[in-house]
């Protein structure tokens, strides 16, 4: 099968700390990878894509960054939260031979600003 | 902007009902369409899929579309309280990096 991992599962950061969020791919190889946020009453909004090592292109411009440092490996950044990163985190891979055009969810994080 | 439409509900239906879920979208030329569900708390799981007009049913669910009218629907039939949850709808245009636009879902309530 193939697992999405991410960690931590909740987060709690005050304003203007860093950030990093984690998300892991098993069972595939160069999956197409993607970061959403999904704030309190709003749809999901797509951050980042990838599809490949180092390949990164985000869709809104703010104050975070991606990084795909190996193929199954996928990091969201901030230097400094704003109060606005408030949310739920998801990383999600494209599918893969029927479903190339299907995307799967990990489990998530939590984040809230403080 | 490419839009994804739904009534953010709640929707309530009483148990043994069919919940009919609607959607609307503005790109004429999306390809792939999707329904998620999404319970409280947790992350969006792939219900169904349909690319071509008409009716695809699996199990209790069917989705419908109708790319004239830009319309996708998600009928349960005999619901259960345990489909009480968020349906999200998605549309993708099936490009080189298959990009997926959500709306921001309907709430569904199925009442015991």
């Amino acid at each position: 099968s193939q697992t999405i991992h991410q960690w931590p599962a909740t987060l709690v950061q005050p304003v203007g700390s860093p950030l990093s969020l984690e998300c892991t791919v098993e069972g595939t190889s160069n999956p197409n990878l993607y970061w959403y946020r999904q704030a309190a009453g709003r749809g999901l909004q797509l951050l980042f894509y990838s599809v490949g090592i180092g390949q990164i292109s985000s869709e809104v411009p703010q104050n975070l960054s991606a990084s795909r440092p190996q193929d199954r490996q996928f990091i969201l950044s901030s230097k400094k939260l704003l109060l606005s990163d408030s949310g739920f985190y998801l990383c999600a891979r494209r599918g893969g031979g029927s479903s190339t055009d299907t995307q799967y969810f990990g489990p998530g994080t939590r984040l809230t600003v403080l | 902007q490419k839009e994804v439409e739904q009534n953010s509900g709640p929707l309530s239906v009483p148990e043994g009902a069919i919940a009919s879920l609607n959607c609307t979208y503005s790109d004429r030329v999306s390809q792939s369409f999707f329904w998620y569900r999404q319970y409280s708390g947790k992350s969006p799981e792939l219900i169904m899929s349909i690319y071509s007009n008409g009716d695809k049913e699996d199990g209790r669910f069917t989705a419908q579309l109708n790319k004239a009218s830009q319309y996708v629907s998600l009928l349960i039939r005999d619901s259960q309280p345990s489909d009480s949850a968020t349906y999200l709808c998605a549309v993708g245009n099936s490009g080189g990096y298959q990009k997926v636009t959500f709306g921001t879902g309907t709430k569904l309530q199925v009442i015991p």
